[in-house]
């Protein structure tokens, strides 16, 4: 399995409070993405990177944030979270571009 | 922007049955097609992936895949399944064009196996 490992497994939390969620992975991959999983939706990009400090947009990036400071660590911000944002949260890396992605276990978050 | 669609959102089968989840995708020059299994409560998984050469794709436990581009199609194909192959499947596709480094996926095809 590829190294990855998300950080935590599960949280629960109240609206309004601030929640970071946390990908690592130990295969000195250069791109990292956060997806979000939801019944009937799939997986939709929240956020990804292609390089330290170097982050874009996916889909349904509003009410989220990122940073990725080193290579191996890239954290998902949610800055004040919201019922709608409980989901199950993926984290995955690649190597190259348009190159399959490695998945992590994911994070169940629940915001009540 | 490259869509997919899972044409089935539940397929339940026979265990030996043959089976076909259906997998769509917006037009484009060319593409990147990959299929990802989902067992419960656990990350994705890869199954197979096309990224050229031969149409018919091979994958890990048995499964394939044939990309037809003039139907902008690809379906995922097993001869016989088994209780264990129960999960969700999902199909992306990676536009080559324009430097995209993102996968689009389906919603998901759950396939329940019965006995």
């Amino acid at each position: 399995d590829a190294g990855i490992t998300q950080s935590p497994r599960h949280k629960v939390t109240e609206t309004g409070t601030p929640v970071t969620l946390r990908c690592h992975q130990t295969e000195n991959h250069r791109y990292m993405y956060w997806y979000r999983q939801d019944p009937g939706h799939g997986l939709r990009l929240i956020h990804y990177s292609y390089g330290v400090k170097d982050t874009d947009k996916g889909e349904v990036s509003d009410g989220y944030s990122v940073s990725r400071s080193k290579t191996e660590d890239f954290l998902l911000t949610l800055e004040s979270a919201t019922s709608s944002q409980t989901s199950v949260y993926f984290c995955a890396i690649s190597g190259r571009m348009n190159q399959p992605q490695h998945f992590g276990d994911g994070t169940r978050l629940s915001i009540l | 922007a490259q869509s997919v669609t899972q044409l089935d959102s539940q397929v339940p089968v026979f265990e030996e049955a043959p089976v076909e989840l259906r997998c769509n995708y917006s037009s484009s020059v060319s593409v990147y097609l990959f299929w990802y299994v989902q067992y419960p409560n656990q990350g994705l998984q890869l199954l197979l992936k096309y990224l050229s050469g031969s149409t018919l794709v091979k994958g890990i436990n048995g499964f394939e895949a044939e990309f037809n581009k003039s139907q902008t199609s690809f379906h995922l194909r097993k001869p016989s399944v088994h209780i264990s192959d129960t999960a969700e499947y999902f199909c992306a596709v990676s536009d080559q064009q324009g430097g995209s480094e993102k996968l689009v996926f389906g919603k998901g095809t759950k396939l329940t196996v019965n006995p």
